[in-house]
């Protein structure tokens, strides 16, 4: 069974930085790309970075580009968000979730059930 | 980047009703790369289409997807109870960004 676990969220001030983690089970973690989606509170879904199997490609949503950093480590099946400047508009929902194939980006097939991070003075 | 407008903002049916919702792109959607998604109060995310137009596995033939380059809908043809929730539609074909949403509400 598929399964991913995100930890990592918490109330956090603005301009502070903090790293969410993804523990992947239940299939060939280095097989797939993953990407992170956030929901904010009340709001709809908003895709905010991907990487693929191997990190050699990486995309971010203008949103959080030069401020977050995706990373992943296979061996460990694990999958990263570093967040850094953070603004009261990054509070959310943060889902990892499974891209259907290595290179990505695809439709997304499995989702975890999220960590919230709350930015706040 | 592109944009998905999804319409309407919320629809009102009744079970038994069929429903159709919009997504329309900014600009083309490479190969067709169009997902729809359904969320239920508290729950993740959940793949119900992909390729506009293919059901995901185990998902019922009630649900379908339909369209090409930026006009795309989903249609579920006879509501049931617990389809009453939010749907979202994504594009994978350029980067990735998802629709607004679409809230079915029982009439």
């Amino acid at each position: 069974e598929v399964q991913l676990v995100e930890s990592g969220g918490g109330l956090i001030q603005p301009g502070r930085s903090l790293r969410l983690s993804c523990d992947a089970s239940g299939f060939t973690f280095e097989d797939y790309a993953m990407h992170w989606v956030r929901q904010a509170p009340g709001k709809g879904l908003e895709w905010v970075s991907g990487i693929d199997w191997n990190s050699g490609v990486i995309d971010y949503a203008e949103s959080v580009k030069g401020r977050f950093i995706i990373s992943r480590d296979n061996a460990k099946n694990s999958l990263y968000l570093h967040m850094r400047m953070l603004r009261v508009e990054d509070t959310a929902l943060y889902y990892c979730a499974r891209d259907m194939a290595a290179t990505g980006p695809y439709y997304l097939d499995y989702w975890g059930q999220g960590t919230l991070v709350t930015v706040s003075s | 980047e592109i944009v998905l407008t999804q319409s309407p903002g919320t629809l009102s049916l009744s079970p038994g009703e069929r429903a159709t919702l919009s997504c329309r792109a900014s600009q083309s959607v490479s190969s067709n790369y169009l997902a729809w998604y359904q969320q239920k109060p508290g729950q993740a995310p959940r793949l119900l289409i992909y390729g506009a137009s293919t059901r995901a596995t185990g998902i019922p033939d009630r649900f379908s997807g339909s369209g090409s380059g930026t006009d795309f809908s989903f249609t579920i043809s006879r509501l049931e109870p617990e389809d009453f929730v939010v749907y979202y539609c994504h594009q994978y074909g350029s980067s990735s960004t998802f629709g607004q949403g679409t809230r079915l509400e029982i009439k």
